[in-house]
């Protein structure tokens, strides 16, 4: 099957700085790539949707200059936390799409955490 | 806008037992649906999808769901559960062309061996 794989798997950043988060698609080419944040014991909220050489497009209520995303190549999309603070500690899941339906594969997430 | 329900929370039940979950969704169109499981410290893996056929759909480790348009459900079963289901199980739809998933709140699955 698809396997997406994110880097780091963890990480600890102090407030302020900024922390970049990659998402890959190991086996199959991702024309769109999916970020989401999870909080506990809710649901996984939609992010953005990022398609290969284009913009991503922000849900409502997303900060695109906090929360930066590139999708350079069909197989890596990143989401880069600016100036981190600690309620955007959370966890961040991304998935990918390959063109041939509709089905994601989900990366295993990253656990940010902000001291 | 579109929505995904899941009543339960949490539910307990002991190996062998049935299961349901609910999964109510909120969307007049054509939709694909979805139900995710997450294992403890794993992620999202898919157990089965809908896009269109019969309603009763199968899928892994013994799943099944069944789409009922007319309640705009698709509740998640498994006639016996085993410990090894414990997770948590996630709805999702996919409505129009966007292929943006809306995902219910999750219910987290507990089985006693």
């Amino acid at each position: 099957g698809a396997v997406v794989s994110q880097h780091p798997s963890r990480v600890i950043c102090k407030s302020g700085t900024s922390v970049k988060i990659e998402c890959r698609s190991l086996d199959f080419q991702a024309t769109t790539m999916f970020w989401y944040r999870q909080f506990p014991k809710k649901s996984l909220m939609l992010m953005a949707t990022s398609n290969e050489g284009s913009k991503a497009t922000y849900e409502q209520g997303v900060e695109k200059d906090k929360f930066l995303i590139n999708h350079a190549s069909l197989t890596l999309s990143t989401l880069t936390v600016t100036s981190a603070h600690p309620e955007d500690s959370s966890f961040y899941i991304c998935s990918a799409r390959a063109n041939r339906d509709y089905e994601q594969y989900f990366g295993p997430g990253t656990r940010l955490t902000v001291t | 806008a579109q929505s995904v329900s899941q009543h339960n929370h949490h539910v307990i039940l002991s190996e062998a037992a049935s299961l349901e979950l609910g999964c109510n969704y909120s969307y007049g169109g054509t939709v694909n649906l979805f139900w995710y499981v997450q294992y403890p410290g794993q992620h999202l893996q898919l157990l089965l999808k809908y896009f269109s056929g019969d309603p009763l759909v199968k899928g892994i480790k013994g799943f099944e769901a069944e789409f009922i348009k007319s309640k705009f459900s698709f509740n998640l079963r498994k006639p016996s559960v085993q410990w090894s289901d414990t997770a948590e199980y996630f709805c999702a739809v996919n409505a129009g062309s966007q292929g943006n998933l809306i995902f219910g709140k999750g219910t987290k699955l507990s089985v006693k061996p």
